[in-house]
């Protein structure tokens, strides 16, 4: 099992370009997560899904976009990329039982 | 989701037990205390979670005050790879039927750093 998959690893956004970030999980877990984790802070939630077709804000919501889009995959979608954005992305998933992260995504926002 | 306190940084000699505090004043009786850990910029990694009896795995105890506001971490010999973030977070989840929430939200956590 893979676990919790990110693509890309990396990514190089210009000011106003668009992109998504996607997660998936093979762990059948219901819950599904989008964090954010500036240099030298903690990680701050973006969006949760808490079960397939159900989607809330967390705590720092602005200029993203979500999709559930079935139960194994949730992506995250900058559609107007800001220098503001420049950070490591992480997803998790879980069902009764800890956050599972993936290896996150570097994103720069030039 | 209740709100967690921990001491923004620490040091500890290798070999010797690392305690660390969390304060969660307010949890809930139906939420747990999870632990996890974050080395450099990888993923955090889950440690330890309880309700409210103390807990110890492989990697760690968890030590839960009787009223619940307090807990403790406590890595038994550190060693210079448990040099990390500590995050302490409470959760609670609900499935009620046509309604479901399931934040999960961490705070800044504490830098610990194992000392040679």
């Amino acid at each position: 099992n893979a676990g919790v998959t990110q693509t890309p690893k990396f990514q190089v956004l210009k000011t106003g370009q668009s992109m998504t970030l996607q997660c998936a999980q093979d762990m059948n877990h219901n819950s599904m997560y989008w964090y954010r984790q500036d240099p030298g802070m903690g990680l701050r939630l973006i969006y949760y899904s808490a079960s397939e077709g159900t989607t809330d804000k967390g705590e720092v919501p602005n200029g993203y976009n979500v999709s559930r889009l079935n139960k194994r995959e949730f992506s995250l979608r900058l559609e107007s990329a800001a220098p503001s954005q420049t950070s490591v992305y992480f997803c998790a998933s879980r069902e009764d039982s800890p956050l599972h992260f993936g290896n996150g995504t570097r994103l720069t926002v030039t | 989701d209740a709100k967690t306190t921990q001491p923004p940084s620490m040091d500890c000699a290798e070999g010797r037990a690392a305690n660390l505090p969390c304060n969660h004043s307010t949890i809930s009786g139906n939420e747990y205390v999870y632990w996890y850990r974050q080395i450099h910029s990888q993923g955090p990694q889950y440690i330890i979670h309880g309700l409210k009896n103390n807990e110890t795995n492989e990697m760690a105890s968890l030590i839960i005050t009787e009223d619940r506001k307090s807990s403790t971490l406590i890595l038994p010999h550190a060693t210079l790879r448990d040099t990390a973030v500590y995050y302490c977070i409470v959760r609670v989840a609900s499935f009620a039927p046509k309604t479901s929430y399931d934040k999960v939200i961490f705070g800044p956590g504490t830098s610990l750093s194992v000392i040679p």
